[in-house]
């Protein structure tokens, strides 16, 4: 079964920080990984999706890249701003259950004025 | 291009209860898939449909039943519920397996 893991759970910086986040899976057959925001007690905003295939995709000041040799993904937040306050989700999908989505627990970022 | 629906928002329901959720997908998608998200947790996959047959199962007892309907929305029941049913329900829909679009979710609470 897949499991993924998102390293630091939580995360607080001041505003105009660059900064990483973590994403590791067991498994590294993966259909796609896909990076999600969530604000307390809200739905998911898709914020990246990299396919199998690719290796990194970008929008804006976020970068997302993918080694899926080794099982890890990275966020990649440039010049972060208070409105970027939120809980950051990755999650994969495999070809056995292409369906399904695992999730990570998420790493919950603060960035201070 | 309208995004994925849900409704209600918020819901209380007593132990034993059952509680039926509702999702309409997005505009092309025909594949709409049901996460339970406790306080604290990433979502936990609960089933997916497609074109109104079920397409996988999570780790769920029979309690949590779906339906898909011709248009592509989609109920989630939960029967006998639970105080550990209470969480934050998410329905995704997709077109193909190349990523999904979530709802804002329903907050159900059992008391």
């Amino acid at each position: 079964k897949q499991e993924v893991t998102q390293i630091p759970a939580a995360l607080s910086v001041p505003e105009g920080e660059n900064l990483v986040l973590n994403c590791s899976f067991t498994d590294s057959a993966i259909y796609n990984l896909q990076w999600f925001r969530q604000d307390p007690g809200k739905g998911l905003t898709s914020l990246l999706l990299i396919q199998s295939s690719q290796r990194e995709q970008t929008s804006g000041r976020l970068n997302a890249s993918l080694d899926k040799s080794s099982g890890r993904s990275t966020l990649y937040i440039a010049a972060s701003q208070p409105g970027d306050s939120a809980t950051y989700l990755c999650a994969v999908s495999s070809p056995d259950t292409g369906n399904q989505f695992y999730f990570g627990t998420g790493t919950s970022l603060t960035v201070i004025p | 291009e309208t995004g994925v629906t849900q409704s209600p928002t918020h819901l209380i329901k007593t132990r034993g209860q059952q509680v039926t959720l509702r999702c309409s997908s997005q505009s092309g998608h025909n594949t709409v898939s049901w996460y339970q998200q406790a306080l604290g947790q990433g979502p936990q996959f609960i089933f997916q449909y497609y074109r109104e047959e079920e397409n996988g199962r999570g780790n769920f007892p029979p309690r949590f039943s779906g339906l898909q309907f011709p248009n592509y929305s989609s109920e989630l029941n939960v029967n006998a519920l639970e105080l550990d049913d209470s969480a934050l329900y998410l329905c995704a829909s997709s077109s193909n397996y190349y990523g999904y679009t979530f709802g804002s979710g329903t907050r159900l609470t059992v008391v």
